[in-house]
């Protein structure tokens, strides 16, 4: 059965650091998003994306954040210079034309320090 | 603001007995779905319901919405221990076929012998 995956599984890293979370939506589906979980929180929307281009974003995504798919296969985040909020893990979620649900990825949980 | 409430937050129940999860959200939606989380695991999709009345069973869990009263209930029949995860419902607001998941607060459900 197809799934969406997600590496790395775990990321940590310092305060300022750059970090690039990587996703393989599956591969017939055209909707991508990004969710986030703060430990013991809901899970909150951060941003989706159609067409090459991002379709929505909440207030979350500022400047610090970036998506890219770079190939006909992956999707990412961006995150330029973190900060200790930032700690959550990230899932990675997509979604096919005409599907209603999106299928999430296993997460990658990021600590920054 | 779209806000997606559950309840309970936390619901320890023996195997064996019933019990339903309340999903209340605030305004108009187009769908809902119900989610289970596992700890430190992704979440997988157990219902989607896209009208009035709509009704789902799978197993032991079974999902209703009522969209005049913006509700909808996730119950249990018989709990057996498998059933131990946190419960997601989470709602489309009509925004385009990009549409975000808004998360209600989780019910984490525990269920001993």
């Amino acid at each position: 059965e197809p799934e969406v995956t997600q590496t790395p599984s775990h990321q940590v890293t310092q305060m300022g650091q750059e970090v690039i979370l990587r996703c393989v939506p599956i591969s017939n589906h055209l909707y991508f998003y990004w969710y986030r979980q703060i430990l013991g929180q809901k899970v909150e929307f951060l941003v989706s994306f159609y067409n090459n281009e991002i379709s929505e974003k909440s207030e979350i995504f500022d400047d610090q954040f970036s998506v890219e798919r770079p190939d006909g296969s992956n999707f990412t985040l961006k995150i330029r210079s973190t900060k200790l909020e930032d700690s959550a893990m990230y899932f990675c979620a997509s979604k096919g034309t005409g599907g209603e649900t999106q299928y999430f990825g296993p997460g990658t949980r990021l600590l920054v320090l | 603001e779209l806000k997606v409430e559950q309840n309970p937050l936390f619901l320890s129940m023996q195997e064996g007995k019933n019990y339903t999860i309340y999903c209340n959200y605030s305004t108009t939606s187009d769908r809902l779905y119900w989610y289970r989380q596992d700890p430190g695991k992704s979440l997988e999709s157990l219902f989607v319901l896209l009208s009035n009345g709509a009704v789902k069973q799978e197993g032991r869990l079974m999902a209703s919405l009522d969209t005049k009263a913006r509700l909808s209930t996730l119950h249990i029949t018989a709990a057996v221990h498998d059933l131990s995860a946190t419960y997601f419902c989470a709602v489309v607001k009509n925004t385009g076929t990009a549409s975000k998941l808004t998360f209600g607060t989780g019910t984490r459900l525990q269920v001993t012998l």
